[in-house]
């Protein structure tokens, strides 16, 4: 079945340091792949969604693209600041898929320090 | 901005009790979601709804129900509490396939559910 793999669970950085958070993912078809995140208290909000491989999503200074070769899909910020400190979670809708049927990853929490 | 409320907030249940989670939106958005979070598990998907009187089952029904009695209200039944379902639950809402642009999901703060 389709899956969505976060290996990096927790990442720490200083503020202005480069993030870059992966994911893996598998499936038979073509998926669209997005990056939710959620700060403490609050539940998941869309950051950038992504529907062509090779194509980038970019919001709020995050960056993402995905690469059906390599079946990755990776979010990158050049400079964090410490109200980036959330979780990022990786998705995936399947093309049969309904809206809203996503598979997501486990998460990456990551912690930015001033 | 669109508005996705759950209630309540926290509960705590003894096992073999009823317990209804409860969501409202005010989106006029046609889909809605239960997901429960999970720590190294993510968000999985439980039931789903097309509209008013559809339920859909997701990725891990079992030991659940849904109801959706109107478009705004959508709830998530747990006729016999067991304390594996003790997990933080999302509720959200969403529009119909159409343009990608549109796939965004909204959801609720969650509800916080502790079974004895």
């Amino acid at each position: 079945g389709d899956s969505v793999i976060q290996m990096q669970g927790q990442v720490t950085l200083s503020e202005n340091d480069f993030l870059f958070i992966n994911c893996t993912y598998s499936t038979t078809g073509y998926p669209t792949l997005f990056w939710y995140v959620q700060y403490s208290g609050e539940g998941p909000q869309l950051l950038l969604q992504v529907t062509t491989a090779n194509n980038k999503g970019s919001s709020r200074g995050f960056e993402a693209t995905y690469d059906k070769g390599t079946t990755s899909f990776h979010l990158q910020k050049t400079s964090v600041q410490e109200i980036d400190s959330a979780v990022y979670y990786c998705a995936m809708r399947d093309a049969p898929q309904v809206v809203g049927q996503l598979t997501f990853g486990s998460g990456t929490r990551l912690q930015v320090y001033a | 901005e669109a508005a996705v409320t759950q209630s309540p907030r926290n509960k705590v249940a003894v096992t073999g009790g009823k317990v209804t989670l409860s969501c409202n939106q005010t989106n006029n958005h046609n889909n809605m979601y239960w997901y429960r979070q999970d720590t190294g598990h993510g968000l999985r998907l439980i039931h789903y709804s097309y509209g008013a009187g559809s339920t859909e089952k997701g990725d891990i029904p079992d030991g659940y129900k849904a109801s959706r009695p109107s478009q705004e209200n959508f709830s998530l039944i747990l006729e016999l509490a067991t304390p594996s379902q003790t997990s933080v639950y999302f509720c959200a809402s969403g529009r119909d396939r159409g343009p990608v642009s549109n796939e965004r999901l909204f959801f609720g703060h969650g509800t916080k559910l502790s079974v004895l």
